[in-house]
């Protein structure tokens, strides 16, 4: 069945250092989106792409699609303690739609 | 965030007990979604409703239940769960299917199955 994969499962940075998280799937995708969720809390929607070779990027937030639309990443330039939590992307083959496991990233002061 | 809420937040029972799960949307989305989410795997897709009819049934034990009376409710009967059970039980919603539109979560309701 199609799976969804993301790396590092965890990631301590310290603050004001940059992070990239990466999800990758065994099929073609038809989109992939991107969630947050912090600690406690539940996944809140960040950003869809949906082009080959797109590139989206939301303030300190750069997130990438493949050219085969088979992987993609979000990487935080200069994190900050609010960008702790769980990054969790998510794809879908038709109708199947699948989240990956989540990257945590913990942001030390 | 109101546009999706979950009652009750918190919920303990026992394996002999019947008990529901209920959700709400105010966003008049048409989809609605119910996820399991535990330590140990990611968010796994339970039931999918679109426009009140189920669409998708992961092969979901018989212990839970659902049931979307319309488009603004869903609910999630439980009853003889077993410990590994116990997680985080997420609702969602969206204007139409996942994969196209993005979902809006509800806070949860935190299970444990004593």
């Amino acid at each position: 069945g199609q799976q969804v994969m993301q790396i590092p499962q965890y990631q301590h940075v310290q603050e004001g250092e940059d992070f990239t998280t990466y999800c990758n799937s065994s099929t073609t995708l038809s989109n992939i989106q991107w969630y947050k969720q912090r600690p406690g809390g539940h996944p809140v929607f960040l950003i869809q792409l949906v082009k080959s070779g797109e590139v989206k990027k939301q303030k300190r937030l750069t997130f990438q699609f493949g050219e085969a639309k088979k992987n993609s990443s979000l990487h935080i330039t200069a994190t900050q303690t609010t960008d702790v939590g769980t990054y969790f992307c998510a794809g879908s083959v038709g109708q199947n739609f699948v989240f990956g496991p989540g990257t945590r990233l913990s942001v030390l002061p | 965030e109101t546009g999706v809420t979950q009652t009750p937040r918190h919920l303990v029972m026992g394996m002999t007990n019947k008990k529901s799960l209920k959700c709400e949307q105010h966003l008049g989305h048409n989809a609605m979604y119910w996820y399991k989410q535990s330590a140990k795997k990611p968010l796994e897709l339970m039931f999918v409703y679109s426009l009140e009819e189920r669409v998708e049934n992961n092969s979901v034990p018989s212990r839970f239940s659902p049931e979307c009376p319309n488009s603004s409710h869903l609910f999630l009967h439980l009853h003889t769960l077993q410990p590994e059970d116990s997680a985080l039980y997420l609702c969602a919603s969206s204007p139409g299917l996942a994969g196209s539109y993005e979902q809006y979560f509800g806070p949860g309701t935190r299970l444990t199955v004593t």
